[in-house]
């Protein structure tokens, strides 16, 4: 399978403790994106990612997400101090664009559920 | 700030009657659209995109869509439905050249019976 791949495909843990989510993009795509889906809802943009250097952060959700793409590959979320409120599924996507358009590829995402 | 509306949230129809659901976004400048499907237990797939050129756009499955820029809206028609297009459908919209991420609408969801 030549896709977007997720790891775990589904976690739950305790309020409180810290979780990493990996996301391995298509590989040759140079961009590399994280959302977060709630139930009910469209999948809402979190940062992007060309190549190692992190673009857009801002709509990270607060200071507890991170993220990281140390040599441009693969990327991981990290979320610390868990709250009931960041379950959800976090779903990952991957891009190689070209001047006019950016079609982005999504992987099976990882659901979160903290108890 | 970019957003879409979808305003159908559950839509059932009956196999082979015709489709279309609604998608508006809010953007003045440059936008690159689509339309992504969700069918049970799989991630999202991209049915179909309008980045430049004909305003109506073909996908796959049958599915195409028509990009109306006066009326900020994107919608999207399949003429016979079948009992396997029951899914989640989401708009989204990025700005023309769409380096930052996708704004997704709500989803509709979409039940064919047979």
């Amino acid at each position: 399978d030549t896709g977007v791949s997720q790891d775990p495909r589904h976690k739950i843990t305790k309020r409180g403790q810290n979780v990493t989510f990996r996301c391995d993009p298509i590989s040759e795509h140079n961009r590399l994106y994280w959302y977060r889906q709630t139930l009910g809802q469209g999948p809402e943009f979190l940062t992007y990612f060309q190549n190692e250097a992190q673009l857009e952060k801002s709509r990270l959700l607060s200071d507890r997400f991170s993220a990281e793409r140390p040599k441009g590959s693969f990327s991981t979320l990290e979320i610390q101090r868990t709250e009931q409120g960041d379950s959800a599924m976090y779903l990952c996507a991957s891009s190689f664009p070209s001047l006019y358009y950016n079609e982005q590829f999504f992987g099976p995402g990882t659901r979160l559920t903290v108890l | 700030a970019q957003s879409v509306s979808q305003h159908n949230h559950h839509v059932i129809l009956s196999e082979a009657a015709s489709l279309e659901l609604g998608c508006n976004y809010s953007y003045g400048g440059t936008v690159n659209l689509f339309w992504y499907v969700q069918y049970p237990g799989q991630h999202l797939q991209l049915l179909l995109k309008y980045f430049s050129g004909d305003p109506l756009v073909k996908g796959i499955k049958g599915f195409e869509a028509e990009f109306i820029k006066s009326k900020f809206s994107f919608n999207l028609r399949k003429p016979s439905v079948q009992w396997s297009d029951t899914a989640e459908y989401f708009c989204a919209v990025t700005e023309g050249g769409g380096a930052d991420g996708l704004t997704f609408g709500k989803g509709t969801h979409l039940i064919i019976q047979p």
